[in-house]
Protein backbone atom coordinates (compact mmCIF):
# COMPACT_ATOMS: atom_id res chain seq x y z
CA UNK A 1 0.00 0.00 0.00
CA UNK A 2 0.87 3.43 -0.64
CA UNK A 3 1.93 5.77 2.08
CA UNK A 4 2.41 9.60 1.95
CA UNK A 5 4.73 11.26 5.27
CA UNK A 6 4.80 14.58 5.90
CA UNK A 7 7.59 14.97 8.95
CA UNK A 8 7.04 19.08 9.86
CA UNK A 9 4.16 18.99 11.76
CA UNK A 10 4.17 22.63 12.26
CA UNK A 11 6.18 25.42 10.31
CA UNK A 12 6.08 29.29 10.50
CA UNK A 13 7.09 31.74 8.57
CA UNK A 14 7.84 35.69 8.17
CA UNK A 15 5.35 37.37 5.68
CA UNK A 16 7.40 37.87 2.62
CA UNK A 17 9.41 35.42 2.68
CA UNK A 18 10.06 31.77 1.20
CA UNK A 19 8.89 28.36 3.20
CA UNK A 20 9.65 24.64 1.92
CA UNK A 21 7.05 21.89 2.98
CA UNK A 22 8.79 18.24 2.72
CA UNK A 23 6.95 15.10 2.19
CA UNK A 24 7.89 11.87 1.53
CA UNK A 25 6.09 8.97 0.14
CA UNK A 26 6.23 5.12 -0.65
CA UNK A 27 5.08 3.43 -4.09
CA UNK A 28 6.10 0.88 -6.23
CA UNK A 29 3.67 1.87 -9.23
CA UNK A 30 5.39 4.00 -11.77
CA UNK A 31 2.15 6.05 -13.06
CA UNK A 32 1.19 8.06 -10.40
CA UNK A 33 0.13 11.52 -9.67
CA UNK A 34 1.03 13.79 -6.73
CA UNK A 35 -0.65 16.90 -5.12
CA UNK A 36 -0.28 19.51 -2.13
CA UNK A 37 -3.93 20.62 -0.89
CA UNK A 38 -4.41 23.75 1.22
CA UNK A 39 -6.76 23.32 4.05
CA UNK A 40 -7.70 26.77 5.88
CA UNK A 41 -9.93 27.19 9.07
CA UNK A 42 -13.33 26.92 6.79
CA UNK A 43 -11.90 23.52 6.50
CA UNK A 44 -12.25 23.43 2.55
CA UNK A 45 -10.33 21.60 0.83
CA UNK A 46 -8.41 23.90 -1.97
CA UNK A 47 -6.17 22.07 -4.56
CA UNK A 48 -2.69 23.99 -4.76
CA UNK A 49 -1.22 21.98 -7.43
CA UNK A 50 -0.29 19.11 -9.24
CA UNK A 51 2.05 16.77 -10.61
CA UNK A 52 2.13 14.13 -13.01
CA UNK A 53 4.92 11.18 -12.16
CA UNK A 54 5.63 11.02 -15.61
CA UNK A 55 6.47 14.94 -15.80
CA UNK A 56 10.31 15.81 -15.28
CA UNK A 57 9.56 19.34 -14.98
CA UNK A 58 8.32 20.73 -11.98
CA UNK A 59 4.62 22.03 -11.35
CA UNK A 60 4.65 25.71 -10.81
CA UNK A 61 1.37 27.50 -9.95
CA UNK A 62 1.91 31.42 -9.46
CA UNK A 63 4.03 31.61 -5.66
CA UNK A 64 3.50 28.04 -5.13
CA UNK A 65 6.32 25.41 -6.77
CA UNK A 66 7.29 22.12 -6.13
CA UNK A 67 10.79 20.01 -5.73
CA UNK A 68 9.86 16.33 -7.35
CA UNK A 69 12.24 14.12 -6.87
CA UNK A 70 11.21 10.95 -8.31
CA UNK A 71 13.88 8.95 -7.17
CA UNK A 72 14.05 9.91 -3.79
CA UNK A 73 10.22 9.64 -3.80
CA UNK A 74 10.23 13.26 -2.35
CA UNK A 75 7.38 15.88 -3.18
CA UNK A 76 8.56 19.42 -1.37
CA UNK A 77 6.19 22.01 -2.27
CA UNK A 78 7.59 25.71 -2.01
CA UNK A 79 5.82 29.32 -1.06
CA UNK A 80 7.27 32.05 -2.35
CA UNK A 81 6.62 35.75 -0.88
CA UNK A 82 4.44 34.36 1.58
CA UNK A 83 1.57 35.77 2.63
CA UNK A 84 -1.21 36.10 5.26
CA UNK A 85 -3.58 34.27 3.64
CA UNK A 86 -1.21 31.33 3.06
CA UNK A 87 -1.73 30.59 6.64
CA UNK A 88 -3.77 27.28 7.27
CA UNK A 89 -2.79 22.97 7.23
CA UNK A 90 -1.07 21.85 3.90
CA UNK A 91 -1.52 18.18 2.95
CA UNK A 92 0.40 16.13 0.44
CA UNK A 93 -1.78 13.64 -1.13
CA UNK A 94 -1.00 10.98 -3.34
CA UNK A 95 -2.96 8.97 -6.67
CA UNK A 96 -2.16 6.10 -7.97
CA UNK A 97 -2.93 6.69 -11.52
CA UNK A 98 -5.33 3.59 -12.17
CA UNK A 99 -8.47 2.26 -11.27
CA UNK A 100 -10.44 4.02 -8.87
CA UNK A 101 -8.01 7.15 -8.30
CA UNK A 102 -8.63 7.28 -4.71
CA UNK A 103 -6.17 9.93 -2.47
CA UNK A 104 -3.73 8.96 0.41
CA UNK A 105 -3.18 11.82 2.34
CA UNK A 106 -0.21 12.72 4.67
CA UNK A 107 -0.93 13.92 8.05
CA UNK A 108 -0.26 17.91 7.26
CA UNK A 109 1.71 21.15 8.07
CA UNK A 110 0.31 23.64 10.47
CA UNK A 111 2.13 26.70 8.66
CA UNK A 112 1.58 30.22 10.05
CA UNK A 113 3.01 33.16 8.63
CA UNK A 114 3.98 35.50 11.21
CA UNK A 115 3.53 39.63 9.89
CA UNK B 1 -22.62 25.41 -10.24
CA UNK B 2 -23.32 24.35 -6.95
CA UNK B 3 -20.04 21.86 -7.15
CA UNK B 4 -19.92 19.25 -3.91
CA UNK B 5 -22.68 19.74 -1.24
CA UNK B 6 -23.27 18.08 2.07
CA UNK B 7 -25.51 18.00 4.64
CA UNK B 8 -25.89 18.59 7.47
CA UNK B 9 -22.87 20.93 8.34
CA UNK B 10 -22.69 19.75 11.73
CA UNK B 11 -24.34 17.23 13.99
CA UNK B 12 -24.47 15.87 17.65
CA UNK B 13 -25.53 11.90 18.16
CA UNK B 14 -25.51 9.93 21.13
CA UNK B 15 -23.67 6.73 21.21
CA UNK B 16 -25.98 3.79 19.86
CA UNK B 17 -27.86 6.60 17.52
CA UNK B 18 -27.82 6.27 13.46
CA UNK B 19 -27.65 9.19 10.95
CA UNK B 20 -27.39 9.41 6.82
CA UNK B 21 -24.92 12.42 5.71
CA UNK B 22 -25.70 13.43 2.63
CA UNK B 23 -23.68 14.47 -0.49
CA UNK B 24 -24.93 15.57 -3.52
CA UNK B 25 -22.28 16.65 -6.58
CA UNK B 26 -24.06 18.12 -9.95
CA UNK B 27 -21.00 18.11 -12.25
CA UNK B 28 -21.76 14.70 -13.72
CA UNK B 29 -18.62 12.90 -11.87
CA UNK B 30 -18.74 9.15 -11.85
CA UNK B 31 -16.44 8.57 -9.13
CA UNK B 32 -17.09 9.47 -5.98
CA UNK B 33 -15.57 9.36 -2.42
CA UNK B 34 -16.11 9.39 1.57
CA UNK B 35 -13.39 10.44 3.93
CA UNK B 36 -13.12 11.01 7.06
CA UNK B 37 -10.54 13.93 9.04
CA UNK B 38 -9.92 13.02 12.59
CA UNK B 39 -8.05 15.94 14.48
CA UNK B 40 -4.77 16.93 13.79
CA UNK B 41 -4.53 14.36 11.16
CA UNK B 42 -5.09 13.44 7.32
CA UNK B 43 -7.79 12.65 5.61
CA UNK B 44 -8.57 8.60 5.14
CA UNK B 45 -10.76 6.99 2.93
CA UNK B 46 -14.05 5.40 4.02
CA UNK B 47 -16.18 3.98 0.57
CA UNK B 48 -15.61 5.33 -2.70
CA UNK B 49 -18.17 4.27 -5.63
CA UNK B 50 -17.07 4.19 -9.37
CA UNK B 51 -20.15 4.69 -10.61
CA UNK B 52 -23.87 4.00 -9.80
CA UNK B 53 -24.62 0.89 -8.32
CA UNK B 54 -20.83 0.27 -7.76
CA UNK B 55 -19.11 0.77 -4.33
CA UNK B 56 -16.43 -0.20 -2.68
CA UNK B 57 -14.50 -0.38 0.70
CA UNK B 58 -12.29 1.95 1.42
CA UNK B 59 -9.14 2.22 4.19
CA UNK B 60 -11.51 2.68 7.29
CA UNK B 61 -14.92 1.30 6.06
CA UNK B 62 -16.01 -0.60 9.93
CA UNK B 63 -19.32 1.41 11.26
CA UNK B 64 -20.20 2.58 8.30
CA UNK B 65 -22.18 2.26 4.86
CA UNK B 66 -22.65 3.69 1.69
CA UNK B 67 -25.37 3.59 -1.68
CA UNK B 68 -24.40 5.10 -4.96
CA UNK B 69 -28.38 4.90 -6.64
CA UNK B 70 -27.85 8.10 -8.94
CA UNK B 71 -24.73 9.55 -10.19
CA UNK B 72 -25.19 12.65 -8.14
CA UNK B 73 -26.32 11.45 -4.66
CA UNK B 74 -23.83 9.25 -2.47
CA UNK B 75 -24.91 9.58 1.23
CA UNK B 76 -23.03 7.59 4.08
CA UNK B 77 -24.89 5.98 6.85
CA UNK B 78 -23.53 5.37 10.22
CA UNK B 79 -25.12 2.78 12.41
CA UNK B 80 -24.73 2.66 15.92
CA UNK B 81 -22.47 5.83 16.17
CA UNK B 82 -19.88 5.50 18.46
CA UNK B 83 -17.23 7.94 20.00
CA UNK B 84 -14.43 6.48 17.70
CA UNK B 85 -17.10 8.10 14.97
CA UNK B 86 -16.34 11.76 15.88
CA UNK B 87 -14.54 13.68 12.81
CA UNK B 88 -14.88 15.63 10.10
CA UNK B 89 -16.39 13.74 7.01
CA UNK B 90 -15.60 14.67 3.51
CA UNK B 91 -17.57 13.75 0.58
CA UNK B 92 -15.34 14.45 -2.79
CA UNK B 93 -16.52 14.15 -7.05
CA UNK B 94 -14.06 13.19 -9.49
CA UNK B 95 -14.35 12.12 -12.88
CA UNK B 96 -12.00 10.03 -12.87
CA UNK B 97 -9.96 10.63 -15.99
CA UNK B 98 -6.46 11.32 -16.12
CA UNK B 99 -4.70 13.98 -13.34
CA UNK B 100 -8.34 15.52 -13.21
CA UNK B 101 -8.64 16.39 -9.48
CA UNK B 102 -11.18 15.37 -6.86
CA UNK B 103 -13.79 18.27 -5.90
CA UNK B 104 -14.05 18.04 -2.28
CA UNK B 105 -17.96 19.41 -0.44
CA UNK B 106 -17.41 21.98 2.84
CA UNK B 107 -17.38 18.66 5.67
CA UNK B 108 -19.63 17.62 8.33
CA UNK B 109 -18.51 18.03 11.68
CA UNK B 110 -20.08 14.47 13.60
CA UNK B 111 -19.81 14.37 17.49
CA UNK B 112 -20.74 11.48 19.33
CA UNK B 113 -20.76 11.73 22.89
Amino acid sequence: AQTVTQSQPEMSVQEAETVTLSCTYDTSESDYYLFWYKQPPSRQMILVIRQEAYKQQNATENRFSVNFQKAAKSFSLKISDSQLGDAAMYFCAYRSGWGAQKLVFGQGTRLTINP
Amino acid sequence: NAGVTQTPKFRILKIGQSMTLQCTQDMNHNYMYWYRQDPGMGLKLIYYSVGAGITDKGEVPNGYNVSRSTTEDFPLRLELAAPSQTSVYFCASSSGQGGYEQYFGPGTRLTVT
